[in-house]
């Protein structure tokens, strides 16, 4: 079963816009990752925010972290073309297996 | 590049049969996680091991068996295979096993049951 899940489930966004997405979960999490899948590949790692963090910034990511509604956002910056891909969060609770949600899939427009 | 090496990228196999799909993890990684990714069900994790052992299992089913070399690598074998095992199946790797470990994946393997 997935713990996360993401919302919206598509996005379609001019290049050079922000995009932000967001992660729900039901249980309590040790840390909760985003990760980015282009058509056909694997997931890559983007980000990684522990439980006791509140924001964390990597470059044009910022992630936050609401323990106490259990959620999360992904912000993307000033996107290009490149950013077009399925994003996912992916949670762990006690027992450290990762479950990941549905995917928000994000189309940059030229 | 993300390190980890699935072999092979494309299986193409009929109802009953059995497979096997290898994954050699990130150089100085000791734990290697199988996952299977679905329209229907999504990104599932099956197995993890750690340094040959293994460690946790998810939604694995018993036609399903994986096991951990000692050179690290590892292998899925899935047997009796249905029409609905058809799906994308990922390794990642981590360096170590617990939490805050960022996990890295391989392009995965395309199995399809005909």
């Amino acid at each position: 079963s997935q713990q996360g899940e993401e919302d919206p489930q598509a996005l379609s966004i001019q290049e050079g816009e922000n995009a932000t997405m967001n992660c729900s979960y039901k249980t309590s999490i040790n840390n909760l990752q985003w990760y980015r899948q282009n058509s056909g590949r694997g997931l890559v790692h983007l980000i990684l925010i522990r439980s006791n963090e509140r924001e964390k910034h990597s470059g044009r990511l910022r992630v936050t972290l609401d323990t106490s509604k259990k959620s999360s956002s992904l912000l993307i910056t000033a996107s290009r073309a490149a950013d077009t891909a399925s994003y996912f969060c992916a949670t762990d609770g006690n027992d450290y297996k990762l479950s990941f949600g549905a995917g928000t899939t994000v189309t940059v427009r030229a | 590049d993300s390190g980890v090496t699935q072999t092979p990228k494309h299986l193409i196999t009929a109802t009953g049969q059995r497979v096997t799909l290898r994954c050699s993890p990130r150089s100085g990684d000791l734990s290697v996680y199988w996952y299977q990714q679905s329209l229907d069900q999504g990104l599932q994790f099956l197995i993890q091991y750690y340094n040959g052992e293994e460690r946790a299992k998810g939604n694995i089913l018993e036609r399903f068996s994986a096991q951990q070399f000692p050179d690290l690598h590892s292998e899925l074998n899935l047997s009796s295979l249905e029409l609905g095992d058809s799906a994308l199946y990922f390794c990642a790797s981590s360096v170590s096993w617990g939490p805050n470990q960022p996990q890295h994946f391989g392009d995965g393997t395309r199995l399809s049951i005909l």
